[in-house]
Parts: structure tokens; C-alpha cells; sequence
């Protein structure tokens, strides 16, 4: 059974730093390119980043670039989000997705439980 | 490219026939997929290249349309249908996503 499990949000100052993780189980995590989207209380979905299976291509929303780094580790079957510079904007549940390789690309088959950053003073 | 939902929002019974249509800013070809989001809960792919079911979704539902023009279906709606319902355009690798449908029980 495919599972992707997010940690790591919480609440945090505007300016501040987090790190939220994805352990991913039941699938090949080493054969698939993944993806953060984040859905803002009480709003519609948005697409963060993205990575390809070997890290080769990596991109980024522009509401994001420059002040996140996506990354992964397929030894430990973990994907990444590193957030510097949070502003009150980036308040939303992240979701980690996995991207689908019978679909287009982008087509996300697989998503986390999602987990929860509040960038609040 | 911009992708606008209507209704917004809709209010039928269980049985009816329910159609959300996804409008693109420019042609897409047909690289639109649809999914359904539960509250509390993480999307649920249901449809990809406008009308292929995703394994284990319900016959009950459909997609079609391409180019700028797409409509998702549910032919009878369940209890469990009751939710809210995003398309994703796949033209642009910046996949960006309707704002989306919530469908609530009349």
C-alpha cells in the first residue's frame, strides 16, 4: 500500500525557518518524481515544487522561488521541503504528492495526510 | 493559464445527475485532470487526460472535453460524492488548479 507521511509543521514566526519532511513507503520512491502542494485554510490547491526522481529537475512556484528548497533522499525513501523566509502568506496544510507515471506529468496519484504550517507572530 | 469552475458551488440530492464544468484560459489539448477533496482530507485523483478513470474510482464517473472546454459528471450521485472538486490543468509544467466546486446535499 502506497503511503506518504508528512512531518515537521507547526507554528512559526514570520521570517522563520522549517523543515517539513514526507516518509514514503509501498512504492518504488526511487522511480518517481514527487511534489509539495498547499492549500491555505479554507482555500483551493497550489502547487509548491517539484523533483525529479534523480533530483535532475527541480521547480518551483513563484510565489515560493528563492526562499525554498526542495529535496531527497531515496536511500531513506524521504522527500523535503526546506522554508526560509516564511511570511503569513505560507500558512496553509502542505500536502507531499506523488506524481504519476501513467498520467501527464504533474498529475499527482498519491497524497500525504498533509501537515499543518502556521507563520503567525 | 487560468482555469475558472462553475458553479462554484452546488446543492443536489442523492440519484441526481450532477455536471461541474472547467473552463482554460487558452487550449490545454486534453491535459486537464479532476479530483475530489473531502474535508479534513488529502485530494483523490479521479480523472486524468480529461476522461481516463483512475484505477478504483467509480463508473459513476466521467470526463470529457478538450482544447479550452471540459466537463466532469457524476451520473448518480452517493452520499459519499459529497465534496469538493478540483481540475488541474497538465499543459504547462506549473500545474495550476481550478478554484474549485463544492457539492453539498440538498
Amino acid at each position: 500500500e502506497v503511503q506518504l507521511v508528512e512531518s515537521g509543521g507547526g507554528l512559526v514566526k514570520p521570517g522563520g525557518s522549517l523543515r517539513l519532511s514526507c516518509a514514503a513507503s509501498g512504492f518504488t520512491f526511487s522511480s518517481y518524481s514527487m511534489n509539495w502542494v498547499r492549500q491555505a485554510p479554507g482555500k483551493g490547491l497550489e502547487w509548491v515544487s517539484s523533483i525529479s526522481s534523480s533530483s535532475s529537475y527541480i521547480y518551483y512556484a513563484d510565489s515560493v522561488k528563492g526562499r525554498f528548497t526542495i529535496s531527497r533522499d531515496n536511500a531513506k525513501n524521504s522527500l523535503y521541503l526546506q522554508m526560509n523566509s516564511l511570511r503569513a502568506e505560507d500558512t496553509a496544510v502542505y500536502y507531499c504528492a506523488r506524481e504519476s507515471v501513467v498520467a501527464e506529468a504533474g498529475t499527482f496519484d498519491y497524497w500525504g495526510q498533509g501537515t499543518l504550517v502556521t507563520v503567525s507572530s | 493559464i487560468q482555469l475558472t469552475q462553475s458553479p462554484s458551488s452546488l446543492s443536489a440530492s442523492v440519484g441526481d445527475r450532477v455536471t461541474i464544468t472547467c473552463r482554460a484560459s487558452q487550449g490545454i489539448s486534453s491535459y486537464l485532470a479532476w479530483y475530489q477533496q473531502k474535508p479534513g482530507k488529502a485530494p483523490k485523483l479521479l480523472i486524468y487526460a480529461a476522461s481516463t478513470l483512475q484505477s478504483g474510482v467509480p463508473s459513476r464517473f466521467s470526463g470529457s472535453g478538450s482544447g479550452t472546454d471540459f466537463t466532469l459528471t457524476i451520473s448518480s450521485l452517493q452520499p459519499e460524492d459529497f465534496a469538493t472538486y478540483y481540475c488541474q490543468q497538465l499543459n504547462s509544467y506549473l500545474g495550476t488548479f481550478g478554484q474549485g466546486t463544492k457539492l453539498e446535499i440538498k
